[in-house]
């Protein structure tokens, strides 16, 4: 699962600020995912995306969130006017093909750690 | 709504005894069950699956047991080794729930050389 790259590992960035998040799936996956983990609590899902195609956002708050997977370069997380709140780890996963599960399982980066002043 | 509960979040065992790691789900949709290792300041990683046709996979040390009918899960592993000792995340997903799992909370087991 090393083949998920994740940037930054750490950001910190204080209220009101934009926080921008990357993640480049592994080689020949073509479908990412985003998962948070707030402190204390499991992962929870926030959205799937195929290239250029968001797929599902069930799992995005309505406002400030954003994700997108461009044709080229990483999918990219963006947070808008950050709160406190948004203070959590940011989990990337890609899978070979949707519905991840046929493919076995996802594969993880080590994860953006948002810290939130 | 947390779908997927891993009751325990923590769990100590003595180095050569058996780990059991349990997992309960609400969903009867779910068919497709995994178990991920975390380590800190690392993202989780697969570790042994099991589909809802089955009621045991076995992977090593590391079984997997599915009893539907209780909507429970657990993972076993024997013997337990310190290089065990992690965060274990249970998933679970759902043929036409979209395409996201469903993660527990976790549990941090501890394996005492």
């Amino acid at each position: 699962n090393a083949g998920v790259m994740q940037n930054p590992r750490h950001l910190v960035r204080r209220r009101g600020q934009e926080a921008r998040l990357r993640c480049s799936p592994m080689k020949g996956h073509s479908h990412v995912y985003w998962y948070r983990q707030l402190p204390e609590e499991g992962l929870k899902f926030m959205v799937y995306l195929q290239k250029e195609n968001i797929i599902d956002e069930s799992g995005m708050p309505k406002e400030r969130f954003s994700a997108e997977f461009p044709k080229e370069g990483p999918s990219i997380l963006r947070i808008q006017q950050v709160v406190r709140g948004d203070s959590a780890a940011y989990f990337c996963a890609s899978s070979r093909s949707g519905g991840s599960y046929i493919a076995g399982e996802l594969f993880f980066g080590e994860g953006s750690r948002l810290t939130v002043l | 709504d947390q779908q997927v509960k891993q009751n325990s979040p923590s769990l100590s065992v003595q180095e050569g005894r058996i780990s059991i790691l349990n997992c309960d789900y609400t969903n009867s949709m779910f068919d497709y069950f995994l178990w991920y290792k975390k380590y800190p300041a690392e993202g989780p990683t697969f570790l042994i699956s099991i589909s809802s046709i089955k009621d045991k996979n076995e992977d090593g040390r590391f079984t997997v047991f599915l009893n539907k009918s209780a909507k429970h899960l657990s993972l076993h592993i024997v013997p337990s080794q310190p290089g065990d000792s992690a965060v274990y995340f249970c998933a679970a997903s759902a043929p036409m729930g979209g395409n996201q799992f469903y993660f527990g909370t976790g549990t941090s087991l501890t394996v005492i050389p």
